[in-house]
């Protein structure tokens, strides 16, 4: 599976959108773009994922470049709730059992 | 939704003792997975298993063995817990129709006295 890089922290204003970039060069044609967060203390939780075209869903979108070489998460309106450590994983839907490398994520920081 | 479950959220345990972590999906996934958490490291997976009596090792299955004699439960055995088992443990499911995207339970955290 691919490589991602993340900036190892953000900070964002209650009520303002996140952008969360996610360097993934080395992305191959069938590897699909994962995100998911870690909330402190819990389990990680899916948010959304995207091959190539733009995705949304009541959580998040998910703005894909046209090269697929990077990609954004966007929280548009973020809250108290939504400060965790977001993971970006890009995988190939063919890699045996499914299994997940997370690498070290953004700690989002939102703050009143 | 999908429901993860795991037996307990804190656990403490001492050095040379069996622990067993269970954990249960309400889903009907074919796959299962358990992974241990530890601060700079990440999330490294321990085995998984792709359907009943069936496992295979992950990243770093040395100390533990699983158990998966029912579709919806997937146990984690360690045969004699050591201190640098001390951990949070984290179990998740998929399904092949799915898209393979993983849902987690909400951990257990291990400490091994």
């Amino acid at each position: 599976d691919a490589k991602t890089t993340q900036p190892p922290s953000m900070d964002c204003a209650e009520g303002r959108a996140a952008n969360l970039p996610c360097n993934h060069s080395t992305i191959s044609g069938n590897e699909y773009v994962y995100w998911y967060r870690q909330i402190h203390s819990q389990g990680p939780q899916y948010i959304i994922h995207g091959l190539k075209n733009n995705e949304t869903n009541e959580m998040a979108s998910l703005i894909i470049t046209e090269d697929r070489k990077s990609s954004t998460l966007i929280l548009p309106h973020a809250t108290l709730r939504d400060t965790a450590v977001y993971y970006c994983i890009v995988r190939s839907m063919n890699s045996g059992y499914s299994t997940l490398t997370f690498g070290k994520g953004t700690m989002l920081l939102v703050s009143p | 939704d999908v429901k993860v479950t795991q037996s307990s959220r804190y656990l403490v345990k001492r050095t040379g003792e069996k622990v067993f972590l269970e954990c249960v999906q309400d889903m009907d996934h074919e796959n299962m997975f358990w992974y241990r958490q530890d601060p700079g490291l990440g999330l490294r997976l321990i085995y998984f298993s792709y359907d009943v009596k069936m496992k295979e090792k992950g990243d770093i299955p040395e100390g533990y063995s699983v158990s998966r004699e029912k579709k919806e439960r997937f146990s984690l055995i360690l045969e004699s817990a050591s201190t640098n088992q001390t951990s949070m443990y984290l179990c998740a499911s998929s399904s092949i129709t799915g898209g393979y995207t993983q849902y987690f339970g909400p951990g257990t955290r291990l400490t091994v006295l």
